[in-house]
């Protein structure tokens, strides 16, 4: 029973790259979140997924992020052209279709 | 309105004490109040939580006292342990879906027990 699974874990990146960051929900959650937590600050929600639907962006910058849940593999968020404002950790969550959404252990994203 | 009020910042408790940890918010359709612990480096891990049709939830040592009128709700940690030491975080929910909500997150209180 793999808990939710984000990778990578840390990610360097220079300012103007692009960041993926994956996560693999639990077995048998169709729910996808992800939540962005700034330094010595509460996660803020960005996006809620379903398999191949994207159900909430209402956290999601406007430009330059973008999310995906395929129906085959992991969750991906997508940060192009990154800048130093955009490090964070980003966690996923995942839930079934009732009860506790379970967050993975986070990837960490520097920008040099 | 989606705002959460997390305090204090930061408390520290001697080992067997209680901790104390107060949140407030505004949007009256929130409809599900979690509270996560998170140590460094690590998710949060859902603690205990509660529904605005129940007062008190009690869950060993950690209580959550809900105030609906007041739109309040607290955690009261009982005989705190130095591995209670973390970040403690509310949160309440709002629907998205049937199935699904958001979590709108406290800013978080850094608790210290000592011994």
């Amino acid at each position: 029973n793999a808990g939710v699974m984000q990778n990578p874990r840390h990610l360097v990146r220079r300012r103007g790259q692009e960041a993926r960051l994956r996560c693999s929900p639990m077995k048998g959650h169709s729910h996808v979140y992800w939540y962005r937590q700034l330094p010595e600050e509460g996660l803020k929600f960005m996006v809620y997924l379903q398999k191949e639907n994207i159900i909430d962006e209402s956290g999601m910058p406007k430009e330059r992020f973008s999310a995906e849940f395929p129906k085959e593999g992991p969750s991906i968020l997508r940060i192009q052209q990154v800048v130093r404002g955009d490090s964070a950790a980003y966690f996923c969550a995942s839930s079934r279709d009732t009860g506790e959404a379970f967050f993975g252990q986070g990837t960490r994203l520097t920008v040099v | 309105q989606q705002q959460v009020k997390q305090s204090p910042q930061s408390l520290i408790v001697q080992k067997g004490g209680i901790s104390i940890i107060n949140c407030a918010y505004e949007n009256t359709a929130f409809d599900y109040f979690p509270w996560y612990q998170q140590f460094p480096g690590k998710g949060p891990a859902l603690l205990i939580a509660i529904r605005p049709d129940v007062s008190e939830k009690k869950e060993g040592r950690f209580t959550i006292s809900f105030n609906k009128s007041a739109k309040q709700f607290s955690l009261h940690i009982m005989d705190s342990q130095p591995g209670d030491s973390a970040t403690y975080f509310c949160a309440a929910a709002i629907r998205i879906t049937g199935t699904a909500s958001k979590l709108t997150f406290g800013t978080g209180t850094r608790l210290q027990v000592t011994l």
